[in-house]
């Protein structure tokens, strides 16, 4: 069974600083993804960046980047120069393999980050 | 062009109704799932369905009764509602792309009210 962990609920931030947010992970899985979600106020889920656990360099894309650290399992979703939009809740997610080759994923509770003006 | 869209957006019904959620993706994706969403915002699979076929079942009660018309589709029926059905429910689509990544996608999410 997978298990993600976030253990920051919630974090304000300055704007234009930038901000890591935790995530650490547990599976038995030999092959897995790795997924970061963005949930605004209006209650969509975005996606916002994916890590395979087979892939040697971390994931960027734009502002956001994943420090992927296979060996402590912990997949932190770091944006830089952040901005008022980034206010919303953050979901770390790891995707399982079923029987049948399709993925579900395993979320944790999210982290709810407020940038500051 | 919206990518999943669910029908409707909100639903406030009263305990013991019979309710359905209709969910449908223009992405050509094989796979699509249901996730529920509760008060403390954690977020949990429900189902899963690849072109049709029921795939994941996540000790869902029975009231709850997916049904998939075709690939595009995957409708959501509650039977016998109760309090804690309450909550918002997403559906979700994606596919197996070159590299072994399979990113889903959500819908803007069905909130879910039961009086």
């Amino acid at each position: 069974a997978q298990k993600i962990t976030q253990t920051q609920p919630g974090m304000f931030v300055q704007e234009k600083e930038a901000v890591t947010l935790d995530c650490t992970y547990d599976t038995s899985d030999q092959s897995y993804g790795l997924f970061w979600y963005k949930q605004p106020s209006s209650g969509e889920m975005i996606f916002l960046i994916y890590q395979g656990s087979y892939d040697e360099q971390n994931a960027t894309e734009g502002r956001y980047s994943l420090n992927f650290q296979k060996a402590r399992k912990s997949a932190n979703l770091v944006i830089s120069a952040s901005q008022l939009g980034d206010s919303a809740m953050y979901f770390c997610a790891m995707s399982g393999i079923s029987n049948f080759g399709n993925e579900k994923l395993t979320f944790g509770t999210g982290t709810r980050l407020t940038i500051i003006p | 062009d919206t990518a999943v869209s669910q029908t409707p957006k909100y639903l406030v019904t009263q305990m013991g109704n019979d309710k359905s959620i209709k969910c449908e993706q223009n992405l050509g994706h094989d796979t699509m799932y249901w996730y529920k969403q509760d008060s403390k915002k954690f977020l949990k699979i429900m189902f899963s369905y690849n072109n049709k076929e029921l795939i994941i079942n996540e000790t869902v009660p029975n009231r709850f009764s997916p049904k998939s018309p075709d690939k595009a589709h995957l409708n959501l029926h509650i039977n016998s509602l109760e309090l804690g059905d309450s909550a918002v429910y997403f559906c979700a689509s994606s596919q197996l792309e070159r590299g072994g990544q399979e990113t889903q996608y959500f819908g803007p999410g069905t909130r879910l009210l039961v009086l």
